[in-house]
């Protein structure tokens, strides 16, 4: 059963538009979450993270939510540059244990912005 | 470059064949994980140090993997005897984890294919 979930495999956009990527998880115990970027032959990029007592961050053009309620959460970047297109991946970590540390990962978003 | 490194970034055997990747981390950080991804879904988890201690192992580790990290610097991931479906791309990150916040910076990857 995954634990964490990307229900859009792909998402396209005109530059300058915003994007808005989704992520839904199950498990309760996780209360660390992250986004990463990927291109082509390369390892993730770290992108941006929250923590589960916040329900907003933001780095630039890049604002993540997190509704713990739904068990949800979003990046929205805005406005997009066609060098955003790349997958991205949600991942969530259970951070209150000491043993934690592990990212369990979502199968990745593919955004394309469109000039 | 003072990132995480991987060697080699690519790596073809025949079945059966054993097979060892390196990995560097950042120099200051203290975990060192080990994610295997294949095509069109997210890195999952292998298993993943603290310093030079293995701290937990996915179920996905058969006895055919074993990981190292004699002294709390760079690991080594060997598979024995690979099969087929070893084939994936093999991703390394460390972190400092501080406060349960475990922001993994990946490496490139080495991508194995058996034949």
């Amino acid at each position: 059963d995954q634990q964490v979930k990307q229900n859009s495999p792909s998402l396209s956009v005109q530059e300058g538009r915003i994007s808005i990527l989704n992520c839904d998880y199950t498990n309760s115990m996780f209360d660390y979450f992250l986004w990463y970027k990927k291109y082509p032959a390369e390892g993730p990029t770290f992108l941006i993270s929250i923590s589960s007592i916040k329900d907003k961050n933001e780095d630039g053009r890049f604002t993540v939510f997190l509704n713990k309620s739904a068990k949800h959460l979003s990046l929205h970047i805005v406005p997009s540059q066609p060098g955003d297109s790349a997958v991205y991946f949600c991942a969530a970590s259970a951070a209150g244990n000491t043993n934690a540390g592990k990212s369990t990962f979502g199968d990745g978003t593919t955004l394309t912005v469109k000039p | 470059d003072t990132g995480v490194s991987q060697n080699p970034r690519h790596k073809i055997t025949k079945r059966g064949q054993n097979v060892t990747f390196r990995c560097d981390p950042i120099s200051e950080h203290n975990r060192l994980y080990w994610y295997r991804q294949t095509l069109g879904q997210g890195p999952e988890f292998l298993t993943y140090f603290q310093n030079e201690a293995q701290l937990e192992k996915s179920r996905l580790l058969s006895d055919r993997f074993s990981a190292e990290r004699p002294k709390g610097s760079f690991s080594t991931l060997e598979i024995q005897r690979t099969e087929q479906g070893d084939s994936a791309m093999y991703l390394c990150a460390s972190s400092l984890a501080w406060q349960g916040l475990d922001t993994q910076y990946f490496g490139p990857g080495t991508r194995l294919t058996v034949l």
